[in-house]
């Protein structure tokens, strides 16, 4: 059973860089598409961008000149950067795999599993 | 962007009561939305994809229906462990967009 785990700092200072990392365990990173999503305290789901293992990475418009992911499939890991931080980026971050399943007419995708999250804040 | 808005944002239900929470898409998705449970303090479990098949291991009380803009989540008698917030995702095109969420509360 595939399971996931985020780590990295849980404080960053304004206009610092944002890391993470997630492992995952259980399964092979291969031939999946990873994502990172984020919750602020309180409010909803924001999905942030996923990376497939060839190393194509596609990212949300609201967050992509800032944000970077990337895949060591040696470690079974992929990593979140996330540039010139603020007060607005404090979220739980989660972890993700894209499941898929296939019908007649085309492709279906979800979020499963996840990662547990791990809370960011962002303060000086 | 999609936007997805789910109404209501939130409800007051009993245990064994029958509830359905609506997502709306601002543009057709098909039949390319997921829903979630998301209990506090943890990670979105997902419940239904594909508008309506159900995820393996998920109690058969949870039915999903729609297709183009309009999607129903239906849970046919409210237990306990179902107390939580409920979001909604569409899966048509990227960037994947999540409802604000419905909270169901006693």
């Amino acid at each position: 059973q595939v399971q996931l785990q985020e780590s990295g700092p849980g404080l960053v200072k304004p206009s610092e860089t944002l890391s993470l990392i997630c492992t995952v365990s259980g399964g092979s990173i291969s031939n999946h598409y990873w994502s990172w999503i984020r919750q602020p305290p309180g409010k909803g789901l924001e999905w942030i961008g996923h990376i497939y293992n060839t190393g194509d990475a596609n990212y949300n418009p609201s967050l992509k000149s800032r944000v970077t992911i990337s895949l060591d499939t040696s470690r079974d890991q992929f990593s979140l950067h996330l540039t010139s931080v603020t007060a607005a980026d404090t979220a739980v971050y989660y972890c993700a795999r894209r499941t898929s399943y296939y019908r007649t007419n085309g492709g279906y995708y979800w979020f499963d599993p996840w990662g547990q999250g791990t809370l960011v804040s962002v303060s000086s | 962007d999609i936007q997805m808005t789910q109404s209501p944002s939130s409800l007051s239900a009993s245990l064994g009561d029958r509830i359905t929470i609506t997502c709306r898409a601002s543009q057709s998705i098909s039949d390319y939305l997921n829903w979630y449970q998301q209990r506090p303090g943890k990670a979105p479990k997902v419940l239904i994809y594909g508008a309506f098949s159900l995820q393996s291991g998920v109690p058969s009380r949870f039915s999903g229906s729609g297709s183009g803009t309009d999607f129903t989540l239906t849970i046919s008698s409210l237990q306990p462990e179902d107390f939580a917030t409920y979001y909604c995702q569409q899966s048509y095109k990227t960037p994947w967009t999540f409802g604000q969420g419905t909270k169901v509360e006693i």
